[in-house]
């Protein structure tokens, strides 16, 4: 069965320091890998997504992700925090056309 | 850019009652899913639907849920009988199918409150 762990559920970080946020996945197969983001009372923000290719992604709002099938991860990094990024981010995992499993989240604080 | 819309936002409803949750996916997209995330908790996958009947459904997706595309572009979700821990936020999302590169695009969701 597949499944996402997200190790931290809640990171504060200050404003302009950077960022990594953890995902490990296990997957029977190659994996489609996400990451979305929710604001309060929002719904699910696609970030960046993995599908095959180069395995440094870029995605929106200057966040990029890295998979690395040895350790089975898919960690979200961002060089330069701003207040606004505060939010839950979801890593998930899936396959083109099937269901997404997510991980349970980490809740990010930015401090001033 | 196209988004998947979710109506109403915010449904109340007694414990017992049906409630019908409305999507409109992506107007090319060919697969459609529900996913629910109680509060605090993760997303859950329910069920996923293409060509006109479920491909796919979780262990929580029990016979008081049905789906259904009445028309070209509504999908809808219905809850017979709620129960108290029906209680989450219910997101529809949607890809077009057929590409390597397909996403799925989530809608605002709507929030169900059972009482």
């Amino acid at each position: 069965a597949q499944s996402v762990t997200q190790p931290d559920i809640h990171i504060t970080v200050s404003e302009g320091a950077s960022l990594e946020l953890r995902c490990n996945y296990s997957y029977g197969a190659t994996p489609y890998l996400f990451w979305y983001v929710q604001s309060p009372g929002q719904g699910l923000q696609l970030l960046l997504k993995y599908f095959s290719g180069d395995t440094l992604v870029q995605g929106i709002k200057g966040f990029e992700a890295e998979f690395k099938r040895s350790q089975s991860s898919f960690n979200l990094r961002k060089p330069s925090v701003h207040w606004s990024d505060a939010a839950e981010y979801f890593c998930a995992v899936g396959a083109l056309g099937r269901a997404l499993t997510f991980g349970s989240g980490t809740r990010l604080q930015v401090q001033p | 850019e196209p988004e998947v819309t979710q109506t109403p936002s915010h449904q109340v409803t007694q414990m017992g009652q049906e409630v019908i949750l409305r999507c409109v996916p992506i107007s090319n997209h060919l697969y459609f899913y529900w996913y629910r995330q109680i509060l605090g908790q993760k997303v859950e996958f329910l069920v996923s639907f293409y060509n006109n009947e479920i491909s796919e459904k979780s262990e929580i997706f029990d016979d008081q849920f049905s789906v259904e595309r009445p028309d070209g572009s509504n999908f809808t979700l219905k809850i017979r009988s709620t129960k108290l821990e029906d209680s989450a936020m219910y997101f529809c999302a949607s890809i077009s199918g057929g590409r390597e590169t397909d996403t799925q695009y989530f809608g605002p969701g709507t929030r169900l409150t059972v009482l």
